[in-house]
């Protein structure tokens, strides 16, 4: 499967603790996007990448949660002391920037469903 | 603010009848559009986009720019066509997607 995979696939934690979400996008996309998505919602956007550089970041919900991309492949979303609400799907997806029309078409992974405890 | 607005959570159709999905933006300028899809069990995928006037899987979306619409629509559903269905727009094809939350249709034999 060349497709955007992510890493755990499900992950059930305790209030307070420190979790790590990692995405690997399809080889040679230069962008990678996180997105969130709670029930009855579509994909909230949080943040994304190109390259190594993280191009936007206003949107992550609070401090506690930050990304990385440290050598423009695979890319890791930390939430520190982790909060009932936070629990949703955090989704990742990858594009080239351009594509023959010149517009992005963004690759979704399946997925990282967090329950906090 | 940027908003897409899918009115209906859930649209169940007949086998063979016509489908018509609901989609409305908030912009002033000239977006680009999508509709993205999740079967069950599987990860959302690109449907179509407004720019590449495409009919995928029989369905089809025209921009109205005047009401600020981008209907999905198909003329004779099937029922593999039971699935999520997203909106989504992004202002200049070069920033991050703006999604709507989604209408589940569901296809009845």
């Amino acid at each position: 499967d060349t497709g955007v995979s992510q890493d755990p696939r499900h992950k059930i934690t305790k209030r307070g603790q420190n979790v790590t979400f990692r995405c690997d996008p399809i080889s040679e996309h230069n962008r990678l996007y996180w997105y969130r998505q709670t029930l009855g919602q579509g994909p909230e956007f949080l943040t994304y990448f190109q390259n190594e550089a993280q191009l936007e970041k206003s949107r992550l919900l609070s401090d506690r949660f930050s990304a990385e991309r440290p050598k423009g492949s695979f890319s890791t979303l930390e939430i520190q002391r982790t909060e009932q609400g936070d629990s949703a799907m955090y989704l990742c997806a990858s594009s080239p920037t351009l594509d023959r029309f010149q517009w992005e078409t963004q690759y979704f992974g399946p997925g990282t469903r967090l329950l906090v405890l | 603010a940027q908003r897409v607005t899918q009115p209906e959570k859930l649209l169940s159709v007949f086998k063979g009848a016509p489908v018509e999905l609901k989609c409305n933006y908030s912009y002033s300028g000239s977006p680009e559009l999508f509709w993205y899809v999740q079967y069950s069990r599987q990860r959302l995928q690109l449907l179509l986009r407004h720019i590449s006037r495409e009919s995928i899987k029989g369905f089809t979306a025209d921009l109205n720019k005047g009401e600020t619409s981008f209907h999905l629509k198909k003329p004779f559903a099937q029922e593999e066509d039971s699935a999520m269905y997203y909106c989504a727009f992004t202002p200049t094809g070069n920033t991050p997607l703006v999604f709507g939350k989604g209408t589940r249709l569901s296809v009845i034999a």
